[in-house]
């Protein structure tokens, strides 16, 4: 299996522009979440997707954030228009369920200039 | 609240050495713990867990100890190598609940 595949694995980008960031997770995994790591905070979780719908959103900073699951192997996560405070270490993880461990991505490293 | 601009706490240990990282859980209610472990640019990857009607569990070089009463978790790591220096994060779950909550990391140097 290859694992949690997330792309890009970099981006850079003006404030104000949309960024998409993507995420296919392990095949038969139905839960997905989204989380976004910076020194100051560690990993937060911005989002949880349990069988493609979300669960808990709790984490998402503003409006500005948003993340679908059209389907069990893609997600994405939206950000629009971005600010430089959004600089950060994106990560998607998968997991089978409540007693199972979450499997990471590589991450997404967005710098907002 | 948690603190603002933290460094992480870091353990510094030759080569050889055995190392124990500590972790402090918060929620009483949690049943499922988890160490993972993040090198530089990679996400975090899973090491070993545990479930709270256990108290220590063994993997390949690692040891997990759970102490209930006092809400600590440990992760011993024997015979430390340079590959191991990175940053360790433990997680916990509450029973029904599928998202894992990450505590703040413990940054592992390992000096050959």
């Amino acid at each position: 299996d290859a694992g949690v595949i997330q792309s890009p694995r970099h981006e850079v980008t003006e404030m104000g522009q949309e960024v998409t960031l993507r995420c296919k997770p392990i095949s038969g995994h139905n839960s997905l979440f989204w989380y976004r790591q910076t020194m100051m905070r560690g990993l937060e979780l911005l989002i949880y997707f349990n069988n493609n719908v979300p669960i808990d959103d709790s984490g998402m900073p503003e409006d500005r954030f948003s993340a679908k699951m059209p389907n069990a192997s893609f997600s994405t996560l939206k950000i629009q228009p971005s600010e430089p405070r959004d600089s950060a270490v994106y990560f998607c993880a998968s997991s089978r369920g409540q007693g199972s461990e979450a499997f990471f991505g590589q991450g997404t490293r967005l710098t907002v200039v | 609240g948690e603190s603002v601009g933290l460094h992480l706490p870091t353990l510094s240990v030759q080569e050889g050495d055995n190392s124990i990282i500590n972790c402090a859980y918060s929620n009483s209610a949690s049943d499922y713990f988890i160490w993972y472990k993040q090198e530089s640019g990679k996400g975090p990857q899973f090491i070993i867990d545990i479930r709270s009607n256990m108290d220590k569990r063994q993997g390949q070089r690692v040891t997990v100890l759970l102490n209930k009463t006092v809400k600590h978790l440990s992760l011993q790591i024997a015979a430390t190598q340079p590959g191991d220096s990175a940053v360790y994060f433990c997680a916990e779950k509450q029973g029904g609940s599928y998202i894992p909550t990450f505590g703040r990391g413990t940054s592992l140097i390992v000096h050959p």
